[in-house]
């Protein structure tokens, strides 16, 4: 069975621009969940979303933004982008009261 | 929120050393993840254990909810061990986990 599928693995971005990060959940898994990680903060909770809908949501701006497809594959978005979002991106899937699984990341550079 | 305290933050252990992290948190939770992160950023699910004692190779956990405490235990380390190994707790039974800030372990030769 493929795994969770993150792409891309790098983007280096600019100031002000936004970004779309893709995830492709494992076959079969209806759930899926963003975590930011950077050195200072470590891993945090972003979204989740389950059938098309969002189930929680962390402690963010309201630019970081996601939306999960019919096909259960999920995107997130940050908008006006802070040189503070630079990070390493992780997107899981899972069933309920299964493992998460992560993907390999998206490493985000803001310069 | 929920907090979740690992310790020690950092170990630094000769091959085949044994070792004992620790996970602490402070509310009951339904879900608890031990991970660990190589070198390339990659997050590889070693236990799903709400409770309970499990064993996997050289690896093992034992979490004990009632005491909202879990134990990961590494026997006869290797350097492939290397990295920094995540608890992660839930409260419900989906995707929203709060990790905690992680044991950075270096096994040397």
């Amino acid at each position: 069975k493929a795994g969770v599928t993150q792409t891309p693995r790098y983007l280096i971005k600019t100031r002000g621009q936004q970004v779309t990060l893709s995830c492709s959940p494992i076959s079969g898994h209806r759930s899926v969940s963003w975590y930011q990680q950077t050195p200072g903060q470590g891993l945090q909770f972003l979204f989740e979303y389950f059938s098309e809908t969002q189930r929680n949501k962390g402690n963010f701006p309201g630019r970081f933004s996601g939306r999960q497809f019919s096909n259960s594959r999920s995107e997130m978005n940050v908008s006006t982008l802070e040189l503070g979002d630079s990070a390493l991106y992780l997107c899981a899937s899972s069933q309920s009261g299964t493992p998460l699984h992560f993907g390999n990341g998206t490493r985000l550079t803001v310069t | 929120g929920i907090q979740v305290e690992q310790s020690p933050p950092d170990l630094i252990l000769q091959e085949g050393a044994n070792s004992t992290l620790r996970c602490n948190f402070s509310d009951s939770v339904n879900n608890l993840q031990w991970f660990h992160q190589n070198p390339w950023g990659q997050l590889i699910n070693l236990f799903y254990i709400p409770s309970g004692t499990k064993q996997n190779g050289r690896l093992s956990a034992t979490t004990v909810a009632t005491e909202r405490y879990s134990l990961l235990y590494i026997s006869s380390s290797q350097t492939t061990d290397s990295g920094v190994y995540f608890c992660a707790v839930s409260t419900d039974s989906w995707g929203k986990f709060q990790f905690g800030a992680g044991t950075q372990v270096v096994v040397t030769p």
